[in-house]
């Protein structure tokens, strides 16, 4: 079991520079979360996909971010353009049938904007 | 609505003593309430979860919680505390279904004293 894969681990960028986080979820789940965590806010859902298809994005902060899935096996979180606030560490998780099922996290990309 | 308080963000013990993590749910259905441990620079693992079977949920390593419907708690305890087992604690409540239905409690970092 490889585990929830995400990438870069860690990623320092200017403002203003686009940044593209990846995810790979667990093969076989059918639900992906995105989060950021902070010390200020602690861990926060910024949107859910369940088949491939985004269900929650009320948590996104704002129109720089999106979020896709093109496939069962790939995400990605995308910020244009990028400020210094979006400095944070970003999960992904997975799960097999839910939102009120135990999640798989990855490891995270801590992401710093100068 | 539902909401989760833990109701301490640092806990220190003395290796080989009881841990006792404190959480306080609020919820208008029958809750799924979970655990999750996180290391430093890693993902979120899941401890234990408890989904209306027994109340008393055995997790991993040694760690298990009580569901107390009368007092709205789910503390996590802990017979002997080890080194390994310093890191930050996350209590989370979640509704059967919908959107928006999943809430984080703000964590308890937890230090074991050697």
């Amino acid at each position: 079991d490889a585990g929830v894969i995400q990438s870069p681990r860690h990623e320092v960028t200017e403002m203003g520079q686009e940044v593209t986080l990846r995810c790979k979820p667990i093969s076989g789940h059918d639900y992906l979360f995105w989060y950021r965590q902070t010390m200020m806010r602690g861990l926060e859902l910024l949107i859910y996909f369940n088949n491939n298809v985004p269900i929650d994005d009320s948590g996104m902060p704002e129109d720089r971010f999106s979020a896709k899935m093109p496939n069962a096996s790939f995400s990605t979180l995308k910020i244009q353009p990028s400020e210094p606030r979006d400095s944070a560490v970003y999960f992904c998780a997975s799960s097999l049938a839910g939102v009120n099922q135990p999640q798989h996290f990855g490891d995270g990309t801590r992401l710093s904007i100068l | 609505a539902q909401s989760v308080t833990q109701l301490d963000s640092h806990v220190s013990v003395s290796e080989g003593t009881p841990v006792l993590l404190r959480c306080n749910y609020s919820s208008s259905y029958s809750p799924s309430l979970f655990w999750y441990v996180q290391h430093p620079n890693k993902g979120l693992q899941l401890l234990l979860k408890y989904t209306s079977a027994a109340t008393l949920v055995k997790g991993i390593n040694g760690f298990e919680a009580e569901f107390k419907k009368s007092e709205t708690s789910f503390h996590l305890t802990k017979p002997s505390a080890h080194m390994s087992d310093a890191a930050e604690y996350f209590c989370v409540v979640s509704a059967p279904t919908g959107a928006n239905n999943l809430f984080f409690g703000t964590g308890t970092r937890l230090t074991v004293i050697p």
